[in-house]
């Protein structure tokens, strides 16, 4: 069974444009999560998706917003960009029998604003 | 943002010794752990979780504890191996609330 999967893997931005990232989940997996890694904040959690509702976000600026489509893969979008937001954006798939399903990470798209 | 992680610990532990990593977790009322396992350029790699009614689970090569009085959770590694070499994370969940949050992180350096 493929994994989860997340293009592109890598982007580089200049200040003030906007970004959309994917991500794939595994096969019948329907919760999708987004964090953002940092090398000094670590992996903060953005906000996760189940059947296009969003259940809960994270303590991130409405510039990040996101959303999941009827076959549960699921499109992140930053807006007016900043340097700050240069980060590895992770996707992690869970198949949330209950809320406490095991989650699986895909591999990140690193962004790179300049 | 909601996390732990200013600073990034290390463990060095001689290939072939046992590897114990440390988490203390945030909320009292956070009932599913999972510890993750990230290399250089990949995303997190699931290695065991552990429910809230169970204190110890074990693999292949690791063990997971949970000590619920003092909010601690440990991953040990037996035989440890190069191979072992990565970041560690431990992560919590509290049912109802859809998120995990993550510790800071531990290196773990296996030396020759």
């Amino acid at each position: 069974k493929a994994g989860v999967t997340q293009t592109p893997r890598y982007l580089i931005k200049t200040r003030g444009q906007q970004v959309t990232l994917s991500c794939s989940p595994i096969s019948g997996h329907r919760s999708v999560s987004w964090y953002q890694q940092t090398p000094g904040q670590g992996l903060q959690f953005l906000f996760e998706y189940f059947s296009e509702t969003q259940r809960n976000k994270g303590n991130f600026p409405g510039r990040f917003s996101g959303r999941q489509f009827s076959n549960s893969r699921s499109e992140m979008n930053v807006s007016t960009l900043e340097l700050g937001d240069s980060a590895l954006y992770l996707c992690a798939s869970s198949l949330n029998r209950g809320d406490t399903d095991t989650q699986y990470f895909g591999p990140g798209t690193r962004l790179t604003v300049l | 943002g909601e996390s732990v992680g200013l600073h990034l610990p290390t463990l060095s532990v001689q290939e072939g010794d046992n590897s114990i990593i440390n988490c203390a977790y945030s909320n009292s009322a956070s009932d599913y752990f999972i510890w993750y396992k990230q290399e250089s350029g990949k995303g997190p790699q699931f290695i065991i979780d552990i429910r809230s009614n169970m204190d110890k689970r074990q693999g292949q090569r690791v063990t997971v504890l949970l000590n619920k009085t003092v909010k601690h959770l440990s991953l040990q590694i037996a035989a440890t191996q190069p191979g072992d070499s990565a970041v560690y994370f431990c992560a919590e969940n509290t049912s109802g609330t859809y998120k995990y949050i993550f510790g800071t992180g531990t290196r773990l350096k296996v030396l020759a």
